[in-house]
């Protein structure tokens, strides 16, 4: 059974870069098969799905975030990693990664998330 | 963006009794959508996949029903257990919007 954990520092000043990593154990984040997601919680909120990435390094990113991340996958260390560069209090969040679970239908897949790492809080604050 | 709302935003009832959660999607999705447990300091746990698929390890009690824009999670049998905050999410569109959640509480 997969297992995510997250990791990084709990604190971040506003205008710098927010970066975490997910180890990733019983399962490759190299597969063309798996897709390896981050997703933020604000608190009392709801999840936001923040990007994607599979096939060994193309990734997907949310619209409303995508000037500001970027996701990458180190396959030597089995581990994927979130930066969001720019950050505002706005980003103080529960940052989970997640497995995904991509189901085909007609040409498209589409995406749910089936295994989550614990999740980390990251605050942004001077 | 797919907007998804959820009602009720919370819900309390008896142990044993039957349980509805409702989703409702801005446009047509088909079948992709999902339902997620979340218990106070843990991770969302997916529970139902394309509207009515069980993931694997949830119990038969949870069950889930729609397509189009509307969809419903039914607990058939309410547990203690159960006590969380359900969220709805669409996984048809960028960016995969979740809904705002129903916080579920025993009476």
């Amino acid at each position: 059974q997969v297992q995510l954990q997250e990791s990084g520092p709990g604190l971040v000043k506003p205008s710098e870069t927010l970066s975490l990593i997910c180890n990733v154990s019983d399962a490759s984040v190299s597969s063309k098969t798996l897709y390896w997601s981050w997703i933020r919680q604000p608190p009392g909120k709801e999840p936001e799905w923040i990007g994607h990435i599979y096939d060994g390094g193309k990734t997907l990113y949310n619209p409303s975030l995508k000037s500001r991340v970027t996701i990458s996958v180190d396959t030597s260390k089995s581990q994927f990693s979130l930066n969001l560069n720019s950050v505002t209090a706005a980003d103080t969040a529960v940052y989970y990664c997640s497995r995904i679970k991509a189901i085909k239908g007609g040409l498209w897949f589409r995406y749910f998330f089936d295994s989550w790492g614990q999740g980390t809080l990251v605050t942004v604050s001077s | 963006d797919i907007q998804v709302t959820q009602s009720p935003s919370s819900v309390s009832a008896s142990v044993g009794d039957r349980v509805t959660i409702t989703c409702r999607a801005s446009q047509e999705i088909g079948n992709w959508l999902a339902w997620y447990q979340q218990k106070p300091g843990k991770a969302p746990r997916l529970l139902i996949y394309t509207a009515s698929n069980l993931q694997s390890g949830v119990p038969s009690r949870f069950s889930g029903s729609g397509s189009g824009t509307d969809f419903t999670l039914t607990i058939s049998s309410l547990q203690p257990e159960d006590v969380a905050t359900y969220f709805c999410q669409e996984g048809n569109i960028v960016p995969y919007t979740f809904g705002q959640g129903t916080k579920l509480e025993i009476k």
